[in-house]
């Protein structure tokens, strides 16, 4: 089973300020089949990004995802306060597929 | 577009069943592996279940195995999870997946 670690746990930002939250693989992911989510309380995780870079339809272009094989980060340039919320990375490369354990971006 | 909408979720007792379905739309459904994943109350994420285009190939977790029966319709276009043997546990918000691709969940609620 691959591992996702996600750091740091929280991140505690100003609107405006830039956001890097981290995932590292146990293993090296194919294809970079990796994915970030949004999610915000009594929501479903709303897709932001696949393929480790490619964002998803709809989605600004302040967030953006890079990072291959074991290391990849999520971006948000300048916070909105719609963008403070719970973040996961996900792996589909393998199965069972599995989730990072998640940052919450907190307002300071 | 990706459309994947779950039901069949609501309250069961411990020990009940449930069947949820996921219909799916926008794109050729038998050419995809499908997944369920679930998400119990404050909690992250967990894999549940997944099966293959063809149906030859099936995986479950280990906290479901032996409970849960995953299965698809390609003519249909649709994919379900039947839940046998329901624990308390098994509360979550289960979402179908073509990962990357989710649906927005339907709620099950294990509960005396």
């Amino acid at each position: 089973e691959i591992v996702l670690t996600q750091s740091p746990g929280t991140l505690s930002l100003s609107p405006g300020e830039r956001a890097t939250l981290s995932c590292r693989a146990s293993q090296s992911l194919s294809s970079s089949y990796l994915a970030w989510f949004q999610q915000k309380p009594g929501q479903p995780p709303r897709l932001l990004i696949y393929g480790a870079s490619s964002r998803a339809t709809g989605i600004p272009d302040r967030f953006s995802g890079s990072g291959s094989g074991t290391d990849f980060t999520l971006t948000i340039n300048r916070l909105e306060p719609e963008d403070f919320a719970v973040y996961y990375c996900h792996q589909y490369s393998g199965s069972p597929q599995t989730f990072g354990q998640g940052t919450n971006v907190e307002i300071k | 577009e990706v459309q994947l909408v779950e039901s069949g979720g609501g309250l069961v007792q411990p020990g009940g069943s449930l069947r949820l379905s996921c219909a799916a739309s926008g794109f050729t459904f038998s050419s995809y592996s499908m997944n369920w994943v679930r998400q119990a109350p404050g909690k992250g994420l967990e894999w549940v279940s997944y099966i293959s285009g063809s149906e030859r190939t099936i995986y479950y977790a280990d906290s479901v195995k032996g409970r849960f029966t995953i299965s698809r319709d390609n003519a249909k276009n649709s994919l379900y999870l039947q839940m046998n043997s329901l624990r308390v546990e098994d509360t979550a918000v289960y979402y179908c997946a073509r990962s990357p691709f989710w649906g927005q969940g339907t709620l099950v609620t294990v509960a005396s």
